[in-house]
């Protein structure tokens, strides 16, 4: 079982729609979880954290986190075609000082 | 700019050469991270410096990679001997030592390409 674990897409949403990624992670332990976006060929620009189960909301984006099912989300609201990117999941390991990345969700938002 | 900065970019060598990659973290950040990214995969760490003392080396990493980060404040990450399969972008994040967030910011990372 991966650590971290993230459908890779792509999802397809129009313009305009909410568009849902997840991610479920396999160390109990951790407290703390980070959402990247990754455009191609640039580096991962953070977008948001969560450290407590329920939601959070930063403008159009909301974390959402459930640590008894080790499950993270993240929705985007009034999806933008400047949203198509990859979106990176990563759980902050407590014990080792470091992050553990998914592989990524690439969105296509269409216009 | 007060991002994160690598340098360089890009880099293209021959198989079997030595490559040397320079990072240069926000300013007071503590925490300097090493990472690598090849296509459709998201970053794998590699070593993580607290200050200058080096706390994890990924067991994932070859004794080829070294990395030093000797004041304190940059940081350097060698390859020697490189192979095909060392071709990636390897990228750099620091962090500021906080009990309340562990944020890391990215640089914009080295493409490494070994013909």
């Amino acid at each position: 079982q991966k650590e971290v674990e993230q459908n890779s897409g792509p999802l397809s949403v129009p313009e305009g729609a909410i568009a849902s990624l997840n991610c479920t992670y396999s160390d109990r332990g951790s407290q703390s979880f980070f959402w990247y976006r990754q455009y191609s060929g640039k580096s991962p620009e953070l977008i948001m954290f969560i450290y407590s189960n329920g939601d959070k909301e930063d403008g159009r984006f909301t974390a959402q986190l459930n640590k008894a099912s080790q499950y993270v989300s993240l929705l985007i609201r009034d999806s933008q075609p400047s949203d198509s990117a990859t979106y990176l999941c990563a759980p902050w390991m407590d014990s080792s000082y470091k992050l553990i990345f998914g592989s990524g969700t690439r969105l296509l938002v269409r216009p | 700019d007060t991002g994160v900065s690598q340098n360089p970019r890009h880099k293209i060598t021959k198989r079997g050469q030595n490559v040397t990659f320079r990072c240069d973290p926000i300013s007071e950040h503590n925490r300097l991270y090493w990472y690598r990214q090849t296509l459709g995969q998201g970053p794998e760490f590699l070593t993580y410096f607290q200050n200058e003392a080096q706390l994890e080396k990924s067991r994932l990493l070859s004794d080829r990679f070294s990395a030093e980060r000797p004041k304190g404040s940059f940081s350097t990450l060698e390859i020697q001997r490189t192979e095909q399969g060392d071709s990636a972008m390897y990228l750099c994040a620091s962090s500021p030592e906080l009990e309340s967030t562990n944020e890391q910011f990215f640089g914009p990372g080295t493409r490494l390409t070994v013909l």
